[in-house]
C-alpha cells in the first residue's frame, strides 16, 4: 500500500540549533513530493517540492530537502531554527497512478524554545 | 495572495443531520480536493474533482459524501447524515494542474454531537 512514514512526531529544538525532520515512502515509482508547513491557527502552507532534477531543493524561509531515491526519502533541513518555525510539518507524496492525492505522513510538531 | 476560503470554520451537528461545508477555490484553479483530519491521525484523502465530476475517491467517500460546484465559484462537501465519527478538520484544497502543489483553506472543524 501507499504510504507515508515520519519518524518523529515531536521535535523540541533550542533557537539556532539544526533540524532534520525525516520522511519515507513506501512506493518505487515516479513520486512528486511536498513538504508543507501548518503554524498555529493558520492552513497548510507549502514549503517546498521536487517533482523531478536536482534532488537538494530549497523552499521557503531557509528550508531545504534531499530526495534519495534510493532510500525513498524526502528529508527536511534546516540549519538554524528559529522560535517562528515552531508548526507542525507534513510531508506528503503524489504517487504514480495516485492521480492527483497527496498521501500525507502523520506530522511532525516542532517546538523552538527561545 | 489568491487563497482558498472555507466556510464555516466551525460547525456543530446533531448525528443524522445533513451538513454542507463550503469553499471557495482558487479563481484559475482546475484541481479541487477534500481532505480530512481527525483528531490525533493523519490528514486523509477524501475526493478530487476536475472538469465537473469527482476524479478520484477515497474509500471514507461513500454514498453519505457529495460534492458540487454549483456556481462556478463554489465548491461544497455535503454529509448527508452525519455520524460520531465524521467529526473532523475538513480541508479544501485547489490546484493549478494536476499532480502539483495543492493551496490548502483553513478548514472547517465539524462536531457531531
Amino acid at each position: 500500500a501507499q504510504s507515508v512514514s515520519q519518524h518523529n512526531h515531536h521535535v523540541i529544538l533550542s533557537e539556532a540549533a539544526s533540524l532534520e525532520l525525516g520522511c519515507n515512502y513506501s512506493y518505487g515509482g515516479t513520486v512528486n513530493l511536498f513538504w508543507y508547513v501548518q503554524y498555529p491557527g493558520q492552513h497548510l502552507q507549502l514549503l517546498l517540492k521536487y517533482f523531478s532534477g536536482d534532488p537538494l531543493v530549497k523552499g521557503i524561509k531557509g528550508f531545504e530537502a534531499e530526495f534519495i531515491k534510493s532510500k525513498f526519502s524526502f528529508n527536511l533541513r534546516k540549519p538554524s531554527v528559529q522560535w517562528s518555525d515552531t508548526a507542525e510539518y507534513f510531508c506528503a507524496v503524489i504517487f504514480s497512478g495516485g492521480y492527483n492525492k497527496l498521501i500525507f505522513g502523520a506530522g511532525t510538531r516542532l517546538a523552538v524554545h527561545p | 495572495e489568491p487563497e482558498v476560503t472555507q466556510t464555516p470554520s466551525h460547525q456543530v451537528t446533531q448525528m443524522g443531520q445533513e451538513v454542507i461545508l463550503r469553499c471557495v477555490p482558487i479563481s484559475n484553479h482546475l484541481y479541487f480536493y477534500w481532505y480530512r483530519q481527525i483528531l490525533g491521525q493523519k490528514v486523509e484523502f477524501l475526493v478530487s474533482f476536475y472538469n465537473n465530476e469527482i476524479s478520484e475517491k477515497s474509500e471514507i467517500f461513500d454514498d453519505q459524501f457529495s460534492v458540487e460546484r454549483p456556481d462556478g465559484s463554489n465548491f461544497t462537501l455535503k454529509i448527508r447524515s452525519t455520524k460520531l465519527e465524521d467529526s473532523a478538520m475538513y480541508f479544501c484544497a485547489s490546484s493549478e494542474q494536476g499532480r502539483t502543489e495543492a493551496f490548502f483553506g483553513q478548514g472547517t472543524r465539524l462536531t457531531v454531537v
